[in-house]
C-alpha cells in the first residue's frame, strides 16, 4: 500500500533562509500530489498542488517539485520569515473517490 | 477560495455523553466530505467519506455505530460521537470537496474540532 514519508523531526531555520521540506512516497507514482500548511489546533490549509507531468510549480515564495523517478516532491520556502513556521504536510491521492493520504507533516522553525 | 466552518471549535463533555460536530460548506456545494481524526504529531487519519444523500463510507477499524455521520445537504455534514470515552479524545477535522475545484483550492478543511472526554 503506498506509503509517505516526511521528516518527522523539525527543520530548524534562520529566516531570510531557503527551507527545502522532503515528502517520499513509497510505491505508485500519483496523477498529483499537493501541500498543506498546518498551524498548531488548526485544520490544515492548501498551498500547492502538483501534477505528475510538472516537473515544478511556484507560488509567490513557494516552489514545489516533483521527481517521479526519486519518488520524491520537494517543497521549498525561499525568503523564510517566522510567520512561515508550521508544520507542513504533503498528500496524494488514494486510488478511489477523492480520498488523500497523508504524510505525518514536518514542524519548520524560521528562527529570527 | 472555498470556505468551511466547523463548530464547535473544542467541547469537553462526561464520558458516556454525545457529541455533534457541525461542517459546513459556506460559499460551494461540497458532494463529498470527509472526516479525520488527528492525534499529537501524527498525520490526519481519515474516519469516513460522505456522499450528501448517502450512507458514510467508514474506513476499516472505525465503528460506524460510534462515528455517526450524516450528510443531509449540500452543504452540510455531521458527526455524532456517541457514548464518547475518553479514548475518543482527538482532534476531529472535516474536509470538504466540490470536484472541480480541487486542483485550484485543493481540499477544503475546517478548522477542527478539539474533543476532550472526562
Amino acid at each position: 500500500s503506498q506509503k509517505i514519508e516526511q521528516n518527522s523531526e523539525a527543520l530548524n531555520i534562520q529566516e531570510g533562509k531557503t527551507a527545502t521540506l522532503t515528502c517520499n512516497y513509497t510505491n505508485y507514482s500519483p496523477a498529483y500530489l499537493q501541500w498543506y500548511r498546518q498551524d498548531p489546533g488548526r485544520g490544515p490549509v492548501f498551498l500547492l498542488l502538483i501534477r505528475e507531468n510538472e516537473k515544478e510549480k511556484r507560488k509567490e515564495r513557494l516552489k514545489v517539485t516533483f521527481d517521479t523517478t526519486l519518488k520524491q516532491s520537494l517543497f521549498h520556502i525561499t525568503a523564510s520569515q517566522p510567520a512561515d513556521s508550521a508544520t507542513y504536510l504533503c498528500a496524494l491521492p488514494m486510488d478511489s473517490n477523492y480520498q488523500l493520504i497523508w504524510g505525518a507533516g514536518t514542524k519548520l522553525i524560521i528562527k529570527p | 477560495g472555498a470556505v468551511v466552518s466547523q463548530h464547535p471549535s473544542w467541547v469537553i463533555c462526561k464520558s458516556g455523553t454525545s457529541v455533534k460536530i457541525e461542517c459546513r460548506s459556506l460559499d460551494f456545494q461540497a458532494t463529498t466530505m470527509f472526516w479525520y481524526r488527528q492525534f499529537p504529531k501524527q498525520s490526519l487519519m481519515l474516519m469516513a467519506t460522505s456522499n450528501e444523500g448517502s450512507k458514510a463510507t467508514y474506513e476499516q477499524g472505525v465503528e460506524k455505530d460510534k462515528f455517526l455521520i450524516n450528510h443531509a445537504s449540500l452543504t452540510l455534514s455531521t458527526l455524532t460521537v456517541t457514548s464518547a470515552h475518553p479514548e475518543d479524545s482527538s482532534f476531529y477535522i472535516c474536509s470538504a470537496l466540490s470536484p472541480g475545484t480541487a486542483h485550484r483550492y485543493g481540499y477544503t478543511f475546517g478548522s477542527g474540532t478539539r474533543l476532550t472526554v472526562v
